[in-house]
């Protein structure tokens, strides 16, 4: 089965209404990674979070290892946030990286 | 900080040709990643390297080969294009904690 699993799938959000995104991975994940990728564009890293919570801008993201679960807020969205939002994590001893689908989020003005 | 430069851009080929994409990283990052990416969907990862002249397969490596002769250098070479294929490769290297991306080369096969 997939080791990286997202959800939900995609998301519609009005602007200013917050967001949360979720991964939860199948196996003991020593790193996470959150990224963004625009249409048409490459990743553009946004936090990485193996444990705990860190935020970054309008960004929290709040990693519980031992439930493997991950989840990314963003706050107050806007209509810049709009892309696909993936997580990643490294398994096999931390080299081999491994991603989910990914939430596709529209936020409308 | 660094770059990650992947050339081609664009990359068209022939059904049945052999195809070489490369990447260059100057973060000076011990491991790099080849992913493939098709339209609207998520990354499969193809090969990985942790070091120079290392290479660890992926979940996508058959009809793939690369080479990592340097350590700011990892190559991708798709060994018979397929009729209709068309897809994003995309290269990332990382250090201790982050993966970084270059920006991808666009492949279209005729």
């Amino acid at each position: 089965g997939q080791q990286v699993q997202q959800s939900p799938a995609s998301l519609v959000l009005q602007e200013g209404e917050n967001a949360e995104l979720q991964c939860n991975f199948s196996s003991t994940a020593t790193q996470l990674q959150w990224f963004y990728q625009s249409p048409g564009g490459s990743l553009v890293s946004l936090l990485s979070n193996p444990s705990g919570t860190k935020h970054t801008g309008r960004l929290t993201s709040t990693t519980v290892t031992k439930e493997r679960r991950s989840s990314l807020h963003i706050s107050s969205s806007q209509t810049t946030d709009s892309g696909t939002y993936l997580c990643a994590i490294a398994l096999t001893g931390g080299y081999k990286v491994v991603f989910g689908s990914g939430t596709r989020l529209l936020v409308s003005p | 900080g660094g770059i990650i430069t992947q050339t081609p851009k664009f990359l068209i080929g022939q059904e049945g040709q052999k195809l070489t994409l490369k990447c260059q990283q100057n973060f000076n990052h011990d491991t790099m990643y080849w992913y493939r990416q098709d339209s609207g969907k998520g990354l499969r990862l193809i090969y990985y390297s942790i070091t120079e002249n290392d290479l660890q397969k992926g979940d996508l490596s058959e009809g793939y080969d690369a080479s990592r002769e340097k350590k700011s250098s990892f190559s991708l070479t798709v060994t018979s294009a397929q009729k209709n294929e068309m897809a994003v490769f995309l290269c990332a290297s990382s250090g201790t904690s982050e993966q970084f991306f270059g920006p991808g080369t666009r492949l279209t096969v005729l």
